[in-house]
């Protein structure tokens, strides 16, 4: 799952399974999270938001739960392909000043 | 990458020399925001800005300068470089609300000697 210290939680998946990643975080007035893709050398990607008035959301291919009495988020990617390969990573908006808040992350293997 | 170009896209540089990284957009979006990401930290935010000449520090803006002369241009500045800043930086652009549905550049990794 997500993590923000200096080691970064790797999930191995064949292709063609389901991943699911994982993010908790900390403060429960959070209103809204948001997923990025990062592949190496590149910036995070948009995959998918969520406010925190709802307990699901789906785009293409992926979902995102959310269960606000653990305070946990999960993104969810049905057939993982290769090119799902890449760093994944929540950010709740919360604090002061109702910034945006990233973890490390999560790295996604995806084996042929 | 959402019409967001950063330049330049790699930098070299020396401590205590001056450093400013462009970002241009071609979205007309109000708010732009300038993030540095680490090993271990995930993305910090530096600077952000909500409209022409408004901008307001974020987590991580001492050392930092920005100025917004126009909607698509969003500029950082290191006044005076130091090793702590050699980082990878993103600059991000979204629309209506602030913080919400961020799109990044695709980055610039400053090295500072």
């Amino acid at each position: 799952g997500e993590s923000v210290g200096l080691h970064l939680p790797t999930l191995s998946v064949q292709e063609g399974d389901n991943s699911i990643i994982n993010c908790a975080y900390s403060n429960s007035a959070s209103d809204y999270f948001i997923w990025y893709k990062q592949e190496s050398g590149k910036g995070p990607q948009f995959i998918i938001d969520i406010r925190s008035n709802m307990d699901k959301r789906q785009g293409q291919r992926v979902t995102v739960l959310l269960n606000k009495t653990v305070k946990h988020l999960s993104l969810q990617i049905a057939a993982t392909q290769p090119g799902d390969s890449a760093v994944y990573f929540c950010a709740p908006r919360e604090g002061a000043g109702n910034m945006l808040t990233f973890g490390g992350g999560t790295r996604l293997m995806v084996k042929p | 990458d959402a019409g967001i170009t950063q330049s330049p896209r790699h930098k070299v540089t020396e401590t205590g020399t001056p450093v400013t990284l462009r970002c241009h957009q071609t979205e007309n979006h109000r708010y732009m925001y300038w993030y540095r990401q680490d090993p271990g930290h995930g993305l910090r935010l530096i600077h952000y800005s909500y409209g022409v000449k408004d901008t307001d520090k974020g987590e991580v803006s001492d050392g930092y300068s920005v100025s917004r002369s126009k909607t698509e241009d969003f500029l950082l500045t290191l006044e005076s470089a130091t090793s702590s800043q050699t980082s990878v930086y993103f600059c991000a652009i979204s629309e209506g609300t602030a913080n919400e549905k961020l799109f990044f550049g695709s980055g610039t990794q400053l090295s500072v000697l």
